[in-house]
């Protein structure tokens, strides 16, 4: 089936630890993206892709990093976790960068950091 | 700032009956909206959009009211079903820029038998 994997499910994380939630998508869209939720806070962009090769940054971006090696992945690094980063985390892809275009969602990776 | 927004954090309502859940965004540079609908321990997934050249988009049971000069949109689901419990959220974007999305803080949806 189409559409967007995302790895792991969920992970309990000490804190200052390194941790890459990974994201793979087979439907060949050009952007991506990682959203954060938050119970009162929405959906919050935390970095993009328009393309291979390029990423930028989104509303909360600090504290993560992200690389577009290829069209299908789109890992999002912590470098050293710290409990405020304790959230669900929402890969998403759509068919160009294009700001009218549907975006597609993963299944979410749940990350508490102690 | 929060530029879009929806501040009834939640909403419950009969089988059968009206449901509307409302959105409101402050940036007047947004020209497309959509709504996207979360069940548990799923991703959101897209329900329906609208562009600012229309005042309502419908499909099927879910219509989308856009009111540019109140910078308010609505979401009407009639009827309402049990399947629709979900949190549901809306987003803007602003196409001439390429902007990305700017989604509100969602409304759960709970409905009853």
């Amino acid at each position: 089936i189409a559409g967007i994997t995302q790895a792991p499910t969920s992970q309990i994380l000490a804190a200052g630890r390194r941790m890459t939630l990974r994201c793979t998508q087979d439907m060949r869209h050009n952007a991506m993206y990682w959203y954060r939720q938050d119970l009162g806070l929405g959906l919050r962009l935390i970095h993009y892709s328009n393309t291979a090769g390029t990423t930028g940054k989104g509303e909360v971006p600090d504290g993560y990093s992200v690389s577009r090696a290829n069209t299908d992945d789109f890992p999002l690094t912590l470098a050293s976790a710290v409990p405020s980063q304790t959230s669900v985390y929402f890969c998403a892809s759509s068919e160009s960068a294009g700001g009218g275009d549907t975006q597609y969602f993963g299944p979410g990776t749940r990350l508490t950091v102690l | 700032d929060q530029q879009v927004k929806q501040n009834s954090p939640s909403l419950s309502v009969q089988e059968g009956r009206i449901s509307i859940l409302n959105c409101d965004y402050t940036n007047s540079m947004f020209d497309y909206f959509l709504w996207y609908k979360k069940y548990p321990a799923e991703g959101p997934t897209f329900l329906i959009s609208i562009s600012s050249i229309k005042d309502k988009n419908e499909d099927g049971r879910f219509t989308v009211f856009l009111n540019k000069s109140a910078k308010h949109l609505s979401l009407h689901i009639v009827p309402s079903q049990p399947g629709d419990s979900a949190v549901y959220f809306c987003a803007a974007s602003n196409t001439g820029t390429a902007s990305k999305l700017t989604f509100g803080t969602g409304t759960r949806l709970q409905v009853t038998l």
